[in-house]
């Protein structure tokens, strides 16, 4: 089946610091990547979608000068948390649909990444 | 405005018992709608899916699901639950909306198995 990565799977940071999030699809060619935050006993949240070589296009809400997505590939795209904040630890999830002519595809999840800012 | 309610935060069933989650989706066209299991500190794990035809949908691990169009639901059952069924279950359905495809997620529910 479709395989998502993500590294790192858990990271630790001090505050002001950048940390970069990679999700990329192992077996196939993914136009569109979305990136999930998800708080302890909550659902996911969805923080932007990402198609190739295009800008992403963020919820209402979230910071994009704060949250970059970049999407060089059709395997892979990367999340950027700038000056890191505690209120920024999270599980972000990342996931991925495959090129295919079906309008509805299944979406492919990534494992996570647990984000701690100190 | 597309949304998705699961009632029930936590479930706790005896190994062996049927299981029953509840779904109820709000969305003005045909849903395509899902079902995802998270096990701690995972990502999502797709159960099911229902895009059109055969209301009654047979997923992995025992799982089957029923989409009610009159009640707008999508109930998720198992007729025995084993123990490696606990984790989190979220229901989706896959939205049309800002002209691009995102899933919106309901709460979840928590489920717990008693030997």
């Amino acid at each position: 089946g479709a395989v998502v990565s993500q590294h790192p799977s858990r990271v630790i940071c001090k505050s002001g610091t950048s940390v970069k999030i990679e999700c990329r699809s192992l077996d196939f060619q993914a136009t569109t990547m979305f990136w999930y935050r998800q708080f302890p006993k909550k659902s996911l949240m969805l923080m932007a979608t990402s198609n190739e070589g295009s800008k992403a296009t963020y919820e209402q809400g979230v910071e994009k000068d704060k949250f970059l997505i970049n999407h060089a590939s059709l395997t892979l795209s990367t999340l950027t948390v700038t000056s890191a904040h505690p209120e920024d630890s999270s599980f972000y999830i990342c996931s991925a649909r495959s090129l295919s002519l079906t309008l509805f595809d299944e979406q492919f999840f990534g494992p996570g990444t647990r984000l701690t800012v100190l | 405005a597309q949304s998705v309610t699961q009632p029930d935060i936590h479930i706790t069933v005896s190994e062996g018992a049927s299981l029953e989650l509840r779904c109820n989706y709000s969305y003005g066209a045909t849903p395509y709608l899902f079902w995802y299991v998270q096990s701690p500190g995972q990502g999502l794990q797709l159960l099911l899916k229902y895009f059109s035809g055969d209301t009654l949908v047979q997923g992995i691990k025992g799982f089957e699901a029923e989409f009610k169009r009159s009640q707008s639901s999508f109930n998720l059952r198992k007729p025995s639950v084993h123990w490696s069924d606990a984790a989190e279950y979220f229901c989706a359905v896959d939205a049309f909306s800002g002209g691009y495809n995102k899933l919106i997620f309901g709460a979840g529910t928590r489920l717990a198995v008693h030997p």
